[in-house]
């Protein structure tokens, strides 16, 4: 049992440059979420999706698309990437809400935009 | 966007000391999560609380939800540098979680 996988763990993209960020999980969550964080900071929502095929805004979704064709696959794309996309990016997934939301994170991915 | 305010921002303490830590919000959450994150890796959760009033103990942990659950506490008796990390609180609205801006806590052996 892996828990959540993100790949790659460093990157880093020139402006204008796009990337796919992976991130699988293998203890069958419905809920999925990408998050950024800022040095310094607490976690920002990208986007979230509550179950295969349904995905969701959150707090700071432009400039980043997602999919979610499978429960265990949830990627995260960056597309025409700027210096204000640099962070780290983390994915997460729960079982469900309120005492079922235990979020698992993985380890996440360190992105450098120059 | 909700907006949730965590104080301190930083503490440096002994080993064995007592301290607090805060998240306030102006408004309501259906729950409250306190992560513990170590540098370089993902935040692991310590608590879930979800009625307004609640109080958790872990160990050497207590976590409280306020009554109308905007704000919510954490206490740690003496503290051992183990406990060294970034203490994050979440509110959940929804399917959405809102992260505070973090307490880093660093305790000197």
């Amino acid at each position: 049992n892996a828990g959540v996988t993100q790949t790659p763990k460093f990157r880093i993209l020139k402006i204008g440059q796009s990337m796919t960020l992976q991130c699988t999980q293998d203890m069958n969550h419905n809920y999925m979420y990408w998050y950024r964080q800022d040095p310094g900071m607490g976690l920002k929502l990208i986007y979230y999706s509550v179950g295969a095929g349904i995905t969701d805004k959150g707090e700071v979704p432009n400039g980043y698309n997602v999919s979610r064709s499978t429960t265990e696959d949830f990627p995260l794309r960056l597309e025409l990437a700027a210096p204000s996309q640099t962070s780290v990016y983390f994915c997460a997934s729960s079982y469900g809400t309120g005492r079922s939301n235990e979020q698992f994170f993985g380890p996440g991915t360190r992105l450098t935009v120059l | 966007t909700q907006l949730l305010e965590q104080s301190p921002q930083f503490l440096s303490i002994q080993e064995g000391e007592n301290l607090t830590v805060y998240c306030n919000s102006s408004s309501v959450f259906s729950s409250l999560q306190w992560y513990r994150q170590e540098p370089g890796e993902g935040p692991v959760l310590l608590v879930t609380v979800v009625t307004g009033g609640e109080v958790k103990k872990l160990k050497r942990l207590t976590f409280q939800f306020g009554d109308a659950r905007k704000d919510s506490s954490l206490h740690i008796t003496a503290a051992q540098p183990g406990d060294t990390g970034l203490y994050l609180c979440a509110g959940e609205d929804g399917n959405q979680f809102y992260f505070g801006t973090g307490t880093s806590l660093t305790v000197i052996p």
